[in-house]
């Protein structure tokens, strides 16, 4: 069965710091990936998604990430962060077959500190 | 501008008493996902369906949960009897039936059970 990790659970930052989150999915075949935003008291948005062409995707807000298919990951990165920046992170993954299942990773909570 | 509401927005409950929880996709859309959210598990896939048809119910209890569409307009997830573990918040994503498209998530149901 698919199965997504985030490595990290809680990361603080100080404004202007660069923020690399990690995301590994378990599926061999084909998938979609995509990391969605929680801001606090809000719902799940999403930031950025790949589906096929160039690795590097570049999503909303400065945010990018980049799926490397030899290490299974789907990292998310954002050059320097600001106080708005503070959310739940959560990477998902479908399968590219059309099971429209998306599965999320567990979350990471990121506090940016002004 | 289009949105997925779900009701009620909070609940507190006694052990053993009957929650429902309801949702309205955003029209037009045929895939409809229910997740629970809990700070140890993230977010957990409880059941999807697609055109009304449930096509995985796997990640629910089924003793106790049961999910239904009634109609193209309504979801609805059922617990009964619920359990003080039963308490999360429960979210409501539907999407346009595309597995590389965005999951649009409503605001959330938080469930207290006592």
């Amino acid at each position: 069965a698919q199965s997504v990790s985030q490595h990290n659970h809680h990361v603080i930052l100080s404004e202007a710091a660069s923020l690399e989150l990690g995301c590994n999915y378990s599926y061999g075949g084909t998938v979609n990936l995509f990391w969605y935003v929680q801001y606090p008291g809000q719902h799940l948005q999403l930031l950025l998604k790949y589906f096929s062409g160039d690795p590097l995707v570049k999503g909303i807000k400065g945010f990018e990430a980049e799926f490397i298919k030899s290490k299974f990951s789907f990292n998310l990165r954002k050059p320097s962060v600001q106080w708005s920046d503070t959310a739940e992170y959560f990477c998902a993954v479908n399968e590219g077959s059309g099971t429209y299942k998306y599965i999320f990773g567990t979350g990471t909570r990121l506090k940016v500190l002004a | 501008d289009a949105r997925v509401t779900q009701t009620p927005r909070d609940k507190v409950t006694e052990m053993g008493q009957e929650v429902t929880m309801r949702c309205q996709p955003i029209l037009g859309h045929n895939t409809v996902f229910w997740y629970r959210q809990t700070m140890k598990q993230g977010l957990e896939l409880l059941a999807y369906f697609r055109n009304r048809a449930p096509l995985d119910d796997s990640g629910m209890p089924k003793d106790r949960f049961s999910a239904e569409m009634p109609d193209a307009t309504l979801a609805t997830l059922k617990i009964q009897p619920s359990e003080p573990r039963d308490s999360a918040v429960y979210f409501c994503a539907s999407g346009s039936g595309s597995n590389t498209g965005e999951l649009f998530f409503g605001e959330g149901s938080r469930l207290t059970v006592l």
